[in-house]
């Protein structure tokens, strides 16, 4: 049971360069999440997927897509890196998203947009 | 703006002390608040979480929530140097998918 897993964990691209984070999740849960930290700031929500099927805006969407492929994956891509998505990503997966409902992260995938 | 405010710190905090780590936040409608842990260079991980007033125990970790003065606390009793870490706090409405997190608190335990 590996939990929430997300792939590269490490990625550097060049200003312009397009790219999609993976994220896969063996829990049978619902909801699916991407957020991106900033030093000194909060976790802040990019998009979000309460259920299969369905994909929402979270705070930040502007330079990004996803794609709930099926329950278990949930996918974000930059289709033209700037040095401003120079983050840490995470991936992270709850049951229904709703209420009291605790997320699951994934390890992270750090990247560098020069 | 609905916000959640943390005190970045770093607070330091002697070994075997109680480690008093605050939250405030600005939506009156919030149902659900919650503490993760952060270790240098990792995921955040759920320590606890509560949605009514008062004390929750698990273990030395105690949240405190107070909806009237909109405020949300976790204590770590006999702190230990393994709960240094960057703690957050993140608050959630029942009819809302979006949780909405502080920007952490940074706990140093001194041996």
């Amino acid at each position: 049971n590996a939990g929430v897993t997300q792939t590269p964990k490490f990625q550097v691209l060049k200003t312009g360069q397009s790219m999609t984070l993976q994220c896969a999740q063996d829990m049978n849960h619902n909801s699916m999440y991407w957020y991106r930290q900033d030093p000194g700031m909060g976790l802040r929500l990019i998009y979000y997927s309460a259920s299969e099927g369905t994909t929402d805006k979270g705070e930040v969407p502007n330079g990004y897509n996803v794609s709930r492929l099926n329950k278990r994956e949930f996918s974000l891509r930059l289709e033209s890196a700037a040095p401003s998505q120079t983050s840490v990503y995470f991936c992270a997966s709850s049951d229904s998203g709703r209420g009291a409902d605790t997320q699951y992260f994934g390890p992270g995938t750090r990247l560098t947009v020069l | 703006q609905k916000e959640v405010e943390q005190n970045s710190g770093p607070l330091s905090v002697p070994e075997g002390a109680i480690a008093s780590l605050n939250c405030t936040y600005s939506d009156r409608g919030s149902q659900s608040f919650f503490w993760y842990r952060q270790y240098s260079g990792k995921s955040p991980e759920l320590i606890m979480f509560i949605y009514s007033n008062g004390d929750k125990e698990d273990g030395r970790f105690t949240a405190q929530l107070n909806k009237a003065s909109q405020y949300v606390s976790l204590l770590i009793r006999d702190s230990q140097p393994s709960d240094s870490a960057t703690y957050l706090c993140a608050v959630n409405e029942d009819s809302n998918y979006q949780l909405i997190w502080g920007a952490g608190t940074k706990l140093i335990i001194k041996p």
